[in-house]
């Protein structure tokens, strides 16, 4: 099986603008988990969807959002970006909500 | 308290050692634990599941589980150099509840 890909790998952006990351989870995977990576703040939880329904969402604030669409790739939106955006943003998928999840190799956000 | 903590690294053993990592976790309710090793720059490979008391065994790697005292820990056997890595802890949360991730412990394996 393929594994779980996400597109872009690398984005440079502007403090004020948006940003849409996307990921494709493993073939047959419900479930598709977003998590952002800081060398501060390790890795934390934005949110999960399943079968197209947020289910869990962490604490991040309203200017993240995302989508799960029927073939159930996921979409991850950050509206007026701000320099401490800047991580590596990684989608996870599994079979069923948050167990094996199985990472994909993240998409590098700088924010300038 | 956080949810989930790991021993403070970094570790270091030398080639051939045991490595052992451990977590705590505060939501006695939880079911299921994995444990993820992360290259630098790479992203976390799931390494181990466990989800009964006990002990699994994968190779050079066991993970131990007490509920009752709510640990969880990895051990590598034969450490060598290429298990040189981050290990993440993470625990699943009750029912469709989130996986709540450590900070990690950073384990370096001098040859």
């Amino acid at each position: 099986k393929a594994g779980v890909t996400q597109t872009p790998r690398y984005l440079i952006k502007t403090r004020g603008q948006q940003v849409t990351l996307s990921c494709s989870p493993i073939s047959g995977h419900r479930s598709v988990s977003w998590y952002q990576q800081t060398p501060g703040q390790g890795l934390q939880f934005l949110f999960e969807y399943f079968s197209e329904t947020q289910r869990n969402k962490g604490n991040f604030p309203g200017r993240f959002s995302g989508r799960q669409f029927s073939n159930s790739r996921s979409e991850m939106n950050v509206s007026t970006l701000e320099l401490g955006d800047s991580a590596l943003y990684l989608c996870a998928s599994s079979s069923t909500s948050f167990y094996e999840q199985f990472f994909g190799p993240g998409t590098r956000l700088t924010v300038l | 308290q956080k949810e989930v903590e790991q021993n403070s690294g970094p570790l270091s053993v030398p080639e051939g050692a045991i490595a052992s990592l451990n977590c705590t976790y505060s939501d006695r309710g939880s079911q299921s634990f994995f444990w993820y090793r992360q290259y630098s720059g790479k992203s976390p490979e799931l390494i181990m599941s466990i989800y009964s008391n006990g002990d699994k065994e994968d190779g050079r790697f066991t993970a131990q589980l007490n509920k009752a005292s709510q640990y969880v820990s990895l051990l590598i056997r034969d450490s060598q150099p290429s298990d040189s890595a981050t290990y993440l802890c993470a625990v699943k949360g009750t029912n469709a509840g989130k996986s709540t991730f450590g900070d990690g412990t950073t384990l370096t394996v001098k040859p």
